[in-house]
């Protein structure tokens, strides 16, 4: 149990252009989403709590308008990081922290498994 | 101000060998602590975790960690480590404030390199 998801794996898009990436908790509805980027043999930066049929917290320093948090069921929560440029490129990993139910003791953190965003 | 150091870049031991990594907090009140792995390229996978209780926890593929609250620390180990291991270890503590937004606190990343 506790598997989250997400998609694309792998994206290679154009400067200027916009790239969506969907988290989805596949077997557990998840109150709340993190949203991390993680630069390489660097540690997790935390960039936006997102809970569901609200507006996202952004960490201090992430631009809203650039990077768009929708978290519009209790399965899924996406990240659009609009206008990307090169620097950009990096991986974006999401978490979930279950509602409810046994799983939800101790909220604790289930991550997918990553999106590497590299950005020409 | 919360943290967690990772005092160790990277760890070397050959396979056989016990392995240690090294994990230290700053956190106000009573810290949940986890340790997760990175293989390259993919998302952090869960290995163990401390609430309470029992202050050798014991997690997946064989990894344990001791919490020790006078010395702040809670360091990963295995007794005989495995070339399958080699990856990226995160420590991590979560402020147990209650609610439903308890944020992540990551240290900075070992890289576990194992010989064989």
């Amino acid at each position: 149990g506790a598997v989250v998801s997400q998609h694309p794996s792998r994206v290679i898009c154009k400067s200027g252009t916009s790239v969506k990436i969907e988290c989805r908790s596949l077997d557990f509805q998840a109150t709340t989403m993190f949203w991390y980027r993680q630069f390489p043999k660097k540690s997790l930066m935390l960039m936006a709590t997102s809970n569901e049929g609200s507006k996202a917290t952004y960490e201090q320093g992430v631009e809203k308008d650039k990077f768009l948090i929708n978290h519009a069921s209790l399965t899924l929560s996406t990240l659009t990081v609009t206008s990307a440029h090169p620097e950009d490129s990096s991986f974006y990993i999401c978490s979930a922290t279950p509602h409810g139910g046994i799983l939800s003791s101790y909220n604790e953190q289930f991550f997918g498994p990553g999106t590497r965003l590299t950005v020409l | 101000a919360q943290s967690v150091a990772q005092p160790e870049d990277q760890v070397n031991v050959a396979e056989g060998n016990p392995l240690t990594v090294k994990c230290t907090y700053s956190v106000s009140g009573n810290p949940y602590l986890f340790w997760y792995v990175q293989y390259p390229n993919r998302g952090l996978q869960f290995l163990l975790k401390y609430i309470t209780g029992d202050n050798l926890v014991k997690g997946s593929y064989g990894f344990e960690a001791e919490f020790n609250k006078s010395q702040t620390s809670f360091h990963l180990k295995k007794p005989s480590a495995l070339v399958s291991d080699s990856a990226l270890y995160f420590c991590a503590v979560r402020r147990n404030y209650g609610g439903a937004t308890n944020k992540l606190i990551f240290g900075t990343g070992t890289l576990l390199a194992v010989q064989p």
